[in-house]
């Protein structure tokens, strides 16, 4: 079953403005991680964010966690053309073994 | 050097037909996944093998068998290829058994086109 729904669906901004997807879940977690897909290539990892922390940071990457809301946001800083994927957010609920993604939001880095 | 790698990376074939995807990571860690992403994107887990082992199974048809001849490789058979098997599959891997709790490293995908 989907977990995570992420929010928007699709983001179009200008290169070097911040860009902001939300992910949104039902189930009480172990921990929420954000992936990114190029088109036509895997998912890489991102950031992990464990469900005892609040706000997590790595590079122009900031992530938030509010699990009274049941919601993550991540930020993207400084924004770049490389920038241009699917972001994924994903969770693990507490016990389980697996991960559930969202849809994605596909986020367009316009120079 | 590549760290999970899957072949084929296209794979097109008619309906009815037996196909497998073969998956190999060399990083050392002891959990791998097949994922199925559909053309909405969605991605879904399909299996996990821990050193081996099946531990987790969703709600796949039989006709997916996956196979991990160690903790290295996991195949994916697939018999009887329908239309909606049509979709790119992913393998991945992640270190220790706890699955999840860790992050997940993905190979570059198969694209399966059913004719």
């Amino acid at each position: 079953s989907q977990q995570g729904e992420e929010d928007p669906q699709a983001l179009s901004i200008q290169e070097g403005e911040n860009a902001t997807m939300n992910c949104s879940y039902k189930t009480s977690i172990n921990n929420l991680q954000w992936y990114r897909q190029n088109s036509g290539r895997g998912l890489v990892h991102l950031i992990l964010i464990r469900s005892n922390e609040r706000e997590k940071h790595s590079g122009r990457l900031r992530v938030t966690l509010d699990t009274s809301k049941k919601s993550s946001s991540l930020l993207i800083t400084a924004s770049r053309a490389a920038d241009t994927a699917s972001y994924f957010c994903a969770t693990i609920d507490q016990g389980a073994q697996k991960l559930v993604f969202g849809q994605g939001t596909r986020l367009t880095i316009n120079p | 050097d590549t760290a999970v790698s899957q072949t084929p990376k296209y794979l097109v074939t008619q309906m009815g037909n037996d196909k497998s995807i073969k998956c190999e990571q060399n990083l050392g860690h002891d959990t791998m996944y097949w994922y199925k992403q559909d053309s909405k994107k969605f991605l879904k887990i399909m299996f996990s093998y821990n050193n081996k082992e099946l531990i987790i199974n969703e709600t796949v048809p039989n006709r997916f068998s996956p196979k991990s001849p160690d903790k290295a490789h996991l195949n994916l058979h697939i018999n009887s290829l329908e239309l909606g098997d049509s979709a790119v599959y992913f393998c991945a891997s992640s270190p220790r058994t706890s699955g999840g709790y860790n992050e997940q490293f993905f190979g570059p995908g198969t694209r399966l086109t059913v004719l």
